[in-house]
């Protein structure tokens, strides 16, 4: 299975924008970069996912690396609300095993 | 639409007893992912189903069984529920938007 690796926890001023980085060195030509986040006490939830081109949506924007092997999720504003566990994933086109890493800990300075 | 509800919230075992999760999708989703999730870790798979009558093993499945009679539904079961086992319990399903929809979580405790 490909796997990704993030820094363990990140901190971040409200109202600044908060990069999330994401390695993926073993990533195929078929995987998408998926991204969740996980508030205190809560389910994780759907953040943004892609597969070549960069992406925007009203959460978050994705930048992904020209060669896959890495992608970045910027949260252009961040407020504390978005102090939350941040999971970068691989999902093989087959939608088999969906394996989570330990993610990013975002930590919002008021 | 419900999305994803799991039954029950909360639930205290005994070491030895035996109990089910229930997951329910109202999306008609074919894949379906159970989770546990250990106090400061992150989530770890432990049987998923890519459809009505399949089940395939994940990452932790020892002590588990499942099963996916109904495609709507998708069953976790401990048979002998042991200490280790207390955790929270996250199930999932896909949609066909690539999107992951996860359940609010049911919370074991083994005594």
């Amino acid at each position: 299975d490909a796997k990704t690796t993030q820094p363990n926890s990140m901190e971040s001023n409200e109202e600044e924008p908060v990069h999330l980085p994401c390695n993926h060195s073993t990533i195929s030509g078929t995987d998408y970069i998926h991204w969740y986040r996980q508030l205190p006490s809560q389910g994780p939830e759907y953040v943004i996912h892609g597969l070549t081109s960069n992406v925007n949506n009203r959460m978050a924007s994705l930048a992904i690396a020209e060669d896959r092997k890495s992608s970045t999720l910027i949260l252009h504003r961040a407020t504390l609300r978005d102090a939350a566990v941040y999971y970068c994933i691989l999902r093989e086109d087959s939608y088999d095993k969906v394996i989570f890493g330990p993610g990013t800990s975002l930590s919002v300075i008021p | 639409n419900a999305g994803v509800t799991q039954t029950p919230k909360f639930r205290v075992l005994k070491t030895g007893q035996s109990m089910t999760l229930l997951c329910a999708q109202d999306m008609n989703h074919e894949y379906m992912y159970w989770y546990r999730q250990d106090p400061g870790m992150g989530l770890r798979l432990i049987h998923y189903s890519v459809g009505e009558g399949t089940t395939a093993k994940g990452e932790v499945p020892d002590g588990y069984n499942v099963s996916r009679l109904k495609k709507q539904n998708f069953l976790l079961g401990l048979e002998s529920a042991a200490p280790s086992q207390t955790s929270v319990y996250f199930c999932a399903s896909f949609g066909d938007t690539g999107e992951l929809f996860f359940g609010e979580g049911s919370r074991l405790t083994v005594l």
